[in-house]
């Protein structure tokens, strides 16, 4: 089985940008999870999707948001990129909410 | 609040066990465990759910106390292959507000 997929791997934005990233769930997987992994904040909640809908929100400003689609597949947007936002986002997936969670091998954002 | 794992670091010999403990300021439905090696994604270990569970995974075994709202990872004769960081993942609160926090890690180096 195919596991988590993540696209791009790599990007780099110039300050006030904005980017968005794409994740593909293992087949059959209807929950997609995004994390923000910092060296100094660890790695840090963003939010959950399951069926298209938002199920839980961790404590991000509103210039980062996401989307699940009918596939399951999600995508999230970072708007007005600051320096900060740089760190390696992770996307997970599982069968259900309360379920295991299998990493993708994330997307390296660098802002200048 | 973050859930605070002890030790932040640990060196090990081949052979040599480890205890990693995970303690979480609030009440705890699950606990998640997962190591990450160095560039790559969180792999999925073992999850703990309300009860006292303890579950092992080859030789790789945790214990969960939802009463002191703790968790402990247990690793035997541990071997080269288990170095990495070591987090534990906790559901939080169900208001909305956030689901899954990640403890602030463990790094444990096993030299042959």
């Amino acid at each position: 089985k195919a596991g988590v997929t993540q696209t791009p791997r790599y990007l780099i934005k110039t300050r006030g940008q904005q980017v968005t990233l794409s994740c593909s769930p293992i087949s059959g997987h209807r929950s997609v999870s995004w994390y923000q992994q910092t060296p100094g904040q660890g790695l840090q909640f963003l939010f959950e999707y399951f069926s298209e809908t938002q199920r839980n929100k961790g404590n991000f400003p509103g210039r980062f948001s996401g989307r699940q689609f009918s596939n399951s597949r999600s995508e999230m947007n970072v708007s007005t990129l600051e320096l900060g936002d740089s760190a390696l986002y992770l996307c997970a997936s599982s069968f259900r909410t309360d379920n295991e969670q299998y990493f993708g091998p994330g997307t390296r954002l660098t802002v200048t | 609040q973050q859930p605070v794992q002890s030790p932040q670091a640990v060196i090990l010999r081949e052979g040599e066990d480890a205890v990693i403990n995970c303690s979480s300021s609030k009440a705890l439905y699950s606990v998640h465990w997962y190591r990450q090696k160095h560039g790559e994604a969180p792999v999925f270990l073992m999850i703990l759910l309300k009860g006292g569970e303890q579950k092992g995974h080859e030789k790789i075994s945790a214990s969960f106390n939802e009463k002191k709202q703790q968790s402990s990872l247990y690793l035997t004769a541990s071997q080269l292959s288990y170095s990495g960081t070591y987090f534990c993942g906790t559901e939080g609160e169900t208001s909305g507000t956030y689901k899954y926090i990640f403890g602030t890690g463990t790094r444990l180096k096993v030299l042959a």
